[in-house]
């Protein structure tokens, strides 16, 4: 079975800084993609980045980027000159063939990141 | 904008009753993925459909059921409904249903309370 491990329940930081939101995951699976999202309060789910099992290198999109270590099992997102509208709830979450074959997301309890002015 | 179409936005109801959620997937997508998120369980994986055809179960109750239709539009039904079915519901969809490397595309969601 998959788990996704988010250890921050919540997270400060000031604006212009940089920010690391936290991620561990569990799978037997040799392939997988993990993912991150954001939940700002008006309640949708918004696809931030994505990293492969694969994936050599770390994934960057913007101003988001992906510190994935394999052997640690970890995929922790930055967030670089943290803005007030990055203020939300971020997900890390998980695709992977599981035993249904159903390649679903599964998801972390998540991390509600407030940006101080 | 996700493509992804749910309705109602909001629903109202009170307990014992039954409602229909429906959701109209990314032009092209074929899978149909229902979420339940609560403030005690977090975003839960629910059923999932591909092409028309039930491909897994999560934490699916009993009480609740779910289609996809021939024109891909997925609707989720819950009956018998209890206070504890109070969350948001997202539909979120994909082209594949065996692909690891693509994300989820998820809906604003249905916000159903229960009282």
């Amino acid at each position: 079975a998959q788990k996704i491990t988010q250890t921050q329940p919540g997270m400060f930081v000031q604006e212009k800084e940089a920010v690391t939101l936290d991620c561990t995951y569990d799978t037997s699976d040799p392939s997988y993609g993990l993912f991150w999202y954001k939940q700002p309060s008006s309640g949708e789910m918004i696809f931030l980045i994505y990293q492969g099992s694969y994936d050599q290198q770390n994934a960057t999109e913007g101003r988001y980027s992906l510190n994935f270590q394999k052997a640690r099992k970890s995929a922790n997102l930055v967030i670089s000159a943290s803005q007030l509208g990055d203020s939300a709830m971020y997900f890390c979450a998980m695709r992977a063939q599981g035993e249904a074959g159903s390649y679903q997301l599964t998801f972390g309890k998540g991390t509600k990141l407030s940006v101080i002015p | 904008d996700s493509g992804v179409t749910q309705t109602p936005k909001h629903l109202i109801t009170a307990t014992g009753q039954r409602v229909t959620l429906r959701c109209s997937p990314r032009s092209g997508d074929l899978s149909v993925y229902w979420y339940q998120q609560s403030l005690d369980q977090g975003l839960q994986f629910l059923i999932h459909y591909y092409n028309g055809e039930e491909r897994a179960k999560g934490n699916i109750l009993e009480r609740f059921s779910a289609q996809q239709f021939p024109d891909l539009h997925s609707e989720l039904n819950l009956s018998s409904l209890e206070l504890g079915d109070s969350a948001l519901y997202f539909c979120a969809s994909s082209l594949m249903d065996t692909s690891y490397n693509s994300p989820l595309h998820f809906g604003n969601g249905t916000r159903l309370t229960v009282t």
